[in-house]
């Protein structure tokens, strides 16, 4: 059974680096062909994909926000980041996991944590 | 970047009826569209890959049809619990990127 959880500090300021953890149980990072991919989707708006990394730590980023995004992975712990820097209020979303397979699809999804980037 | 146009925004329907949502990429995507479904408090599904391939526990009352440019997701005799947004998502190349959803409502 695959389960995801997303944490991350609810709230943070303008210009600082949103910091995001999932933690994942049912597969490993180590395994030929796994991905968590990163999506938001600020409140009643759609969704977004921003990164995605592999089992083979291939990264791949949304360029619609340039060089703000770093993905990265701990196998052994089961645990994969995000990073955003230079944040502003365009960046409040809630923030999901997802556990991607090899063709790109998002097979299973965290409940989501929420952002708010405020002063 | 594949613009993934979604219709209708909004759909009202009773349970039992049917009804369809139609995606349509800005260039050919191959069979490559997943639909999902989002409802409040739980997380997203992913019901229908590769455009037409059912997710292992998704009812057999959905189905996904097309490729290159349009697909269309059907959800025969509706139940009450499919009731939400639903999203499609092309899976062809990077960046991946989302339709803009339908509300599918009770009438």
């Amino acid at each position: 059974q695959v389960t995801l959880k997303e944490s991350g500090p609810g709230i943070l300021q303008p210009s600082h680096t949103l910091s995001l953890t999932c933690s994942f149980s049912g597969f490993s990072l180590s395994t030929y062909g796994m991905g968590v991919s990163w999506i938001r989707q600020p409140s009643g708006k759609g969704l977004e994909w921003l990164a995605s990394i592999w089992w083979n730590d291939d990264t791949y980023n949304n360029p619609s926000l340039k060089s703000r995004l770093t993905v990265s992975k701990d196998t052994s712990n089961n645990q994969a980041f995000l990073k955003v820097t230079s944040v502003d209020t365009a960046d409040t979303a809630t923030y999901y996991c997802t556990h991607t397979l090899p063709a790109n699809w998002f097979a299973y999804w965290g409940q989501g944590t929420l952002v708010t980037v405020s002063s | 970047d594949v613009q993934m146009t979604q219709s209708p925004s909004n759909l009202a329907a009773s349970p039992g009826e049917s009804v369809s949502i139609n995606c349509k990429a800005s260039k050919s995507i191959g069979k490559y569209l997943a639909w999902y479904q989002q409802k409040p408090g739980k997380a997203n599904k992913l019901l229908i890959y590769s455009g037409s391939t059912l997710q292992s526990g998704t009812p057999s009352r959905f189905s996904g049809s097309g490729s290159g440019t349009d697909f269309t997701l059907t959800i025969r005799n509706l139940e009450p619990e499919d009731f939400g947004l639903y999203y499609c998502q092309q899976h062809n190349e990077y960046p991946l990127t989302f339709g803009s959803g339908t509300k599918l409502e009770i009438k």
